[in-house]
């Protein structure tokens, strides 16, 4: 049982350029995050989704797009990224139980040059 | 608002205990720890849902002020395995669909031989 992954684990674009950050499950969660982590600022909730083709901003969106189209799939796509976007990416996901928690993938490192 | 975790930062030798606190402005439904090592994900400790609930996971445990809107984390005789980061995310009793949570800055733990 994998899950939770992320794909691609490193990526290192140039500015300007297009990248989408994948997130695939196999636990069926309703509820599914990302989080960019930055030294000094802790996890930042960027996009959630309550289930597929719902989705809402979190505290740091902009930049950024997702969709849901697969219960189990969620990227994440900086349209034009900018250096600013360097950090670590983690998916998380949750049942939405009021007794669960969230479940984080293993991260992706994006450096933008 | 992001809750406030104390200390920031933390050095123990082998077998001395720490506390870690996590508190917050607003009110809370539920506390939810985690430890994060370096270059991994943050991995899901324990979730206290009720004031006052005291929880126990091997040597490490947690409390839950619910009037204080506070909880600690007790970390026991700690060995090398407990060092890493340590969050702690808060879940607000007016939006707890889908176990949203606001993470704390994070408290470094270091354990040396």
């Amino acid at each position: 049982d994998a899950g939770i992954t992320q794909s691609p684990r490193y990526k290192i674009t140039e500015t300007g350029r297009q990248v989408t950050l994948m997130c695939h499950q196999t636990w069926s969660h309703s509820y599914m995050f990302w989080y960019r982590q930055d030294l000094g600022h802790g996890l930042r909730l960027i996009y959630y989704s309550a289930a597929a083709d719902i989705t809402d901003k979190g505290e740091v969106p902009d930049g950024y797009v997702v969709s849901r189209s697969k219960t189990e799939n969620f990227p994440l796509t900086l349209e034009s990224a900018t250096r600013s976007q360097t950090s670590v990416y983690f998916c998380a996901t949750s049942s939405g139980l009021h007794t669960d928690t969230q479940y984080f993938g293993p991260g992706t490192r994006l450096t933008v040059l | 608002q992001q809750p406030v975790q104390s200390p920031q930062a933390v050095i123990l030798r082998e077998g001395e205990d720490a506390v870690i606190n996590c508190s917050s402005s607003k009110a809370l439904y539920s506390v939810h720890w985690y430890r994060q090592k370096h270059g991994e994900a943050p991995v899901f400790l324990m979730i206290l849902l009720k004031g006052g609930e005291q929880k126990g996971h091997d040597k490490i445990s947690a409390s839950f002020n619910e009037k204080k809107q506070q909880s600690s984390l007790y970390l026991t005789a700690s060995q090398l395995s407990y060092s890493g980061t340590y969050f702690c995310g808060t879940q607000s009793p007016y939006n707890n669909a889908g176990n949203m949570l606001t993470f704390g800055g994070g408290t470094r733990l270091m354990v040396k031989p």
